[in-house]
């Protein structure tokens, strides 16, 4: 167990609707980072989120977004939802450790739109 | 921006044996090269990772070795058992100082060992 947590695990919904996916990050850590895996494109970065601050954006759609309340959870909100968006949705949270930012990932939540 | 090429996609194995996965990057200002372990359905493990002031990393039967010049750093494991067969992911990040560390992975490596 890392430590890091995401709710729901699964999620099934239909096209055109709109998800939320929740990630509570282990304690201490400021950072979330958002990680997409689908069958075809693998791991991909998101978004990252320092301390309630966006910090780095990925290969993130416009119809996605993110953010980290002053708790240091995270959500993903994910809208006009399409079939491809179908995939394994991971998030990291990281603690800076010799000056290396080692990221721990949760569970993840696998969102199926049919 | 980075790009991590992953080779092989697949790697069969004798229990016993040695796995070598290798990778190479785009992106020479990378620094940190960590390799994670994902067993179907699960999350993706931290195994082992290498800063790009070391040239080689070992714990127990896992090593990562890092070329820099040639931007390219392998995994080994020697002596597989039958619970290493995962799939396997490089990846590649830069640490400027502060938390900006987002890791572009490779396609990922599915090992499997046979008993």
């Amino acid at each position: 167990d890392s430590g890091v947590t995401q709710t729901p695990k699964h999620l099934i919904t239909a096209t055109g609707q709109r998800v939320t996916l929740r990630c509570s990050p282990r304690s201490g850590d400021l950072s979330v980072y958002w990680y997409q895996q689908s069958l075809d494109q693998g791991l991909q970065f998101l978004i990252q989120y320092y301390n309630g601050e966006e910090r780095a954006k990925g290969n993130i759609l416009e119809r996605f977004s993110a953010q980290q309340f002053p708790d240091l959870h995270s959500e993903l909100n994910l809208s006009s939802l399409e079939l491809g968006d179908s995939a394994l949705y991971f998030c990291a949270s990281s603690v800076l450790t010799s000056g290396v930012d080692t990221q721990y990932f949760g569970p993840g939540t696998r969102l199926t739109v049919l | 921006g980075e790009n991590v090429e992953q080779h092989p996609s697949t790697l069969s194995v004798q229990e016993g044996d040695s796995a070598v996965i290798k990778c190479t990057y785009s992106d020479s200002a990378s620094n940190y090269f960590p390799w994670y372990k994902q067993e179907l359905g699960k999350r993706p493990q931290l195994i082992i990772d290498i800063r790009s002031n070391v040239g080689e990393k070992k714990d127990q039967r896992i090593a990562v070795t890092l070329n820099k010049t040639a931007k390219h750093f392998s995994l080994h494991i020697t002596e597989t058992q039958p619970e290493d067969s995962a799939v396997y992911f490089c990846a590649a990040s830069r640490m400027d100082g502060g938390s900006q560390g987002n890791l572009i992975f490779g396609k990922g490596t599915k090992l499997s060992v046979k008993p």
